[in-house]
């Protein structure tokens, strides 16, 4: 199994551009999560999953949208990079393992918006 | 409004000194507490699951404790590679969203 796995690693925007964040995972879990990371303010919510179809909000949906089209897949775009979402984006997904429950992260994509 | 507060923010400890780091949450109907290693420049990494006030989980060098209204993730005869951010995390009351802490950043000196 890869995991959670993400597209791109790195990326550098231009104020106003648009860009689309891939996360894939291979181990069939209904949920999934995009957060964001930044220096003294932890990890923060901006959207989640419940299942393929399937969007919710979570605390900092602004400026993001999201869309579950395959289980597997759960994307983030950033419709009009503003430099406060300059920031290290993490995807996750939760599922069971030995009757407890497991959230595993990707690797993280670091953005950068000028 | 459901909160999680991890103390200290930062920790350095010498190779070989036990300490223990918290984390204390105000969330109604806990389901769960999480705790995570993160290295720097990498995805959080998952280390326990603690479900009710007792429990205690163990891995290697590291314990995790609950009680009603914080955890302690104790480290015993820490070396340099436990060094690491460490967060815990509870689910948000009703629903499958995490509320993560902001971590307690830990160095081990050799």
């Amino acid at each position: 199994n890869a995991g959670v796995t993400q597209t791109p690693k790195f990326r550098v925007l231009k104020t106003g551009q648009s860009m689309t964040l891939l996360c894939a995972q291979d181990m069939n879990h209904e949920y999934m999560y995009w957060y964001r990371q930044d220096p003294g303010m932890g990890l923060r919510l901006i959207h989640y999953s419940v299942g393929e179809g399937t969007t919710a909000k979570g605390e900092v949906p602004d400026g993001y949208n999201v869309s579950r089209l395959k289980k597997q897949n759960f994307l983030l775009g950033l419709e009009s990079a503003a430099p406060s979402q300059t920031s290290v984006y993490f995807c996750a997904s939760t599922g069971q393992v030995g009757g407890q429950e497991t959230q595993y992260f990707g690797p993280g994509t670091r953005l950068l918006v000028l | 409004e459901d909160q999680v507060t991890q103390s200290p923010e930062a920790l350095r400890l010498q190779e070989g000194e036990s300490s223990s780091l918290n984390c204390s949450y105000t969330v109604s109907g806990l389901r769960g507490l999480f705790w995570y290693r993160q290295d720097p420049g990498k995805g959080p990494e998952f280390l326990f699951t603690l479900y009710s006030a007792g429990e205690e989980k163990e891995k290697e060098r590291l314990k995790a404790t609950l009680t009603k209204k914080e955890s302690f993730l104790h480290i015993t005869a820490p070396k340099p590679e436990d060094s690491a951010t460490y967060l815990c995390a509870v689910p948000q009351g009703g629903s499958e969203k995490l509320v993560f802490g902001k971590g307690t950043k830990l160095t081990v000196n050799p």
